[in-house]
C-alpha cells in the first residue's frame, strides 16, 4: 500500500543533542512537508520541499533543518538550538498542482518527541 | 490576513444524533478548504475538500460540508454520529504551498 512512513514513533532528546526524524513516502509525490503540533493548537509549518535538493522555510523553521536528497525522503533534524522541541511532528506529502494549490496532503502517523 | 476559526474547541453528542462542527475562514483569495480528522497519536486523514466546484461536498464516513461564501463558512456535518467518530477535527484553508492554515481543532466526543 502507498503511504508515508515516519520513524521512530517516539523519540527522546537529551539537552544539547541533535535528533533526526525520518519521513519516507512511496506515493511518488513531489512535495513534502514537516509540521509541528502542540496540544490544543493547529499544525504549524516548519519546512516544505517541492523538488529534490530544494526546500523552503515555513513559519517556525528556527532550530530545525531538513534535506531532500531523494524524492521519497525528507528527514527533519531538531537541533540543540530548538529550545522547546517537545511536540508531535507530522510529515505530509502532496501532488504538485497548478499554482501550487488545491492538492490535499497525505500525512504520516507522526513522531512524538520528548526531552529527557 | 488569512485565518481559520473553529468556533467550538469541544463538541459532545450522543450516538445516533447529528454532528455539526463549525468553521469560518478569512482569505484574500478564493481558497481551497479541507476537513481532516485525527485520531489519538495518529496522522491526519482527509475527510473532504472544496475546490470551487459544487458548494455541497460529500466526504468519507458519511460526512459532508457546505461552502457558503457569503458567510465565509465551511461547516462539517453528519446526520448520525457513531462512536468511531470521536476524534479531533481540523478545518484547513489552503491558498498555496506556503499558505496552508490549520484551524485549532475541534474535539468531538460521542456519548453512548
Amino acid at each position: 500500500d502507498g503511504g508515508i512512513t515516519q520513524s521512530p514513533k517516539y523519540l527522546f532528546r537529551k539537552e544539547g543533542q541533535n535528533v533526526t526524524l525520518s519521513c519516507e513516502q512511496n506515493l511518488n509525490h513531489d512535495a513534502m512537508y514537516w509540521y509541528r503540533q502542540d496540544p490544543g493548537q493547529g499544525l504549524r509549518l516548519i519546512y516544505y520541499s517541492q523538488i529534490v535538493n530544494d526546500f523552503q522555510k515555513g513559519d517556525i523553521a528556527e532550530g530545525y533543518s531538513v534535506s531532500r536528497e531523494k524524492k521519497e525522503s525528507f528527514p527533519l533534524t531538531v537541533t540543540s538550538a530548538q529550545k522547546n522541541p517537545t511536540a508531535f511532528y507530522l510529515c505530509a506529502s502532496s501532488i504538485l498542482g497548478p499554482g501550487g494549490r488545491n492538492q490535499p496532503q497525505h500525512f504520516g502517523d507522526g513522531t512524538r518527541l520528548s526531552i529527557l | 490576513a488569512q485565518s481559520v476559526t473553529q468556533l467550538d474547541s469541544h463538541v459532545s453528542v450522543s450516538e445516533g444524533t447529528p454532528v455539526l462542527l463549525r468553521c469560518n475562514y478569512s482569505s484574500s483569495y478564493s481558497p481551497s478548504l479541507f476537513w481532516y480528522v485525527q485520531h489519538p497519536n495518529k496522522g491526519l486523514q482527509l475527510l473532504l475538500k472544496y475546490t470551487s466546484a459544487a458548494t455541497l461536498v460529500k466526504g468519507i464516513n458519511g460526512f459532508e460540508a457546505e461552502f457558503k461564501k457569503s458567510e465565509t463558512s465551511f461547516h462539517l456535518t453528519k446526520p448520525s454520529a457513531h462512536m468511531s467518530d470521536a476524534a479531533e477535527y481540523f478545518c484547513v484553508v489552503w491558498t498555496s504551498y506556503d499558505k496552508v492554515i490549520f484551524g485549532p481543532g475541534t474535539s468531538l466526543s460521542v456519548i453512548p
